[in-house]
């Protein structure tokens, strides 16, 4: 079973739409969980954290983590075309244990 | 403020070749780590430089890779022979401090596309 499993699309939406994404993990130990998102041919770029369980919101995005479902998720509201882009989530534990990443979901906004 | 910087950002080679792949950090970052992309597989850690010193190396993936980072700066990952499952995308990052371990902040660089033939 991998540490971090989640579904790499392609998921297409039209402009407006709620999107939702998901990652779940195996892992127990995970105390940090990230969402990155990365555009064509460039680099992730951090776009939430949590840590443990709880959500956070950050304008039209809200991150949720549910550590007893080891289920983590990015909501994304009222979706624009320049959301359209690979989202990556990650995750670590304590201590300076490298990252582990999700597969990445491509989401396409079309206008 | 400059960004991480990777050089080259595309490179093929044939199987048996050598290659060196450079990172800048950006500037005052004594965090850098190395990422691998293989085709439709996750991004998976590599090492972790802390200045100059080598903080973790657990996910090399074997001795045909070489990371070094001079003086504390750039960085360099050397693959020597290149073999066809060396082929994915190598990032590079930085961050300030440690601080706050998995919450610091990662600034990625665009990445090097290496293509083994």
């Amino acid at each position: 079973q991998k540490e971090v499993e989640q579904d790499p699309g392609p998921l297409s939406v039209p402009e407006g739409a709620i999107v939702s994404l998901n990652c779940t993990y195996s892992n127990s130990a995970f105390q940090y969980f990230m969402w990155y998102r990365q555009y064509s041919r460039k680099g992730p770029e951090l776009l939430m954290y949590t840590y443990s369980s709880g959500n956070k919101e950050d304008g039209r995005f809200t991150a949720q983590v549910d550590k007893s479902s080891k289920y983590i998720s990015l909501f994304i509201r009222d979706s624009q075309p320049s959301d359209s882009a690979t989202y990556l989530c990650a995750m670590g534990g304590s201590g300076n244990t490298p990252l582990v990443f999700g597969k990445g979901t491509r989401l396409s906004v079309i206008a | 403020e400059a960004g991480v910087t990777q050089f080259p950002s595309h490179s093929v080679i044939e199987k048996g070749q050598t290659v060196t792949l450079r990172c800048d950090p950006i500037s005052g970052h004594d965090n850098l780590y190395w990422y691998r992309r293989v085709m439709g597989k996750e991004i998976k850690f590599l090492l972790h430089f802390v200045k100059e010193s080598k903080q973790d190396e657990s996910g090399m993936p074997n001795n045909r890779f070489l990371a070094e980072r001079t003086g504390g700066t750039y960085s360099t990952l050397k693959v020597q022979p290149a073999e066809l499952e060396d082929s994915g995308v190598y990032f590079c990052a930085s961050s300030q401090d440690l601080a706050f371990s998995r919450i610091e902040k990662l600034f990625f660089g665009s990445g090097t596309q290496l293509s083994v033939l």
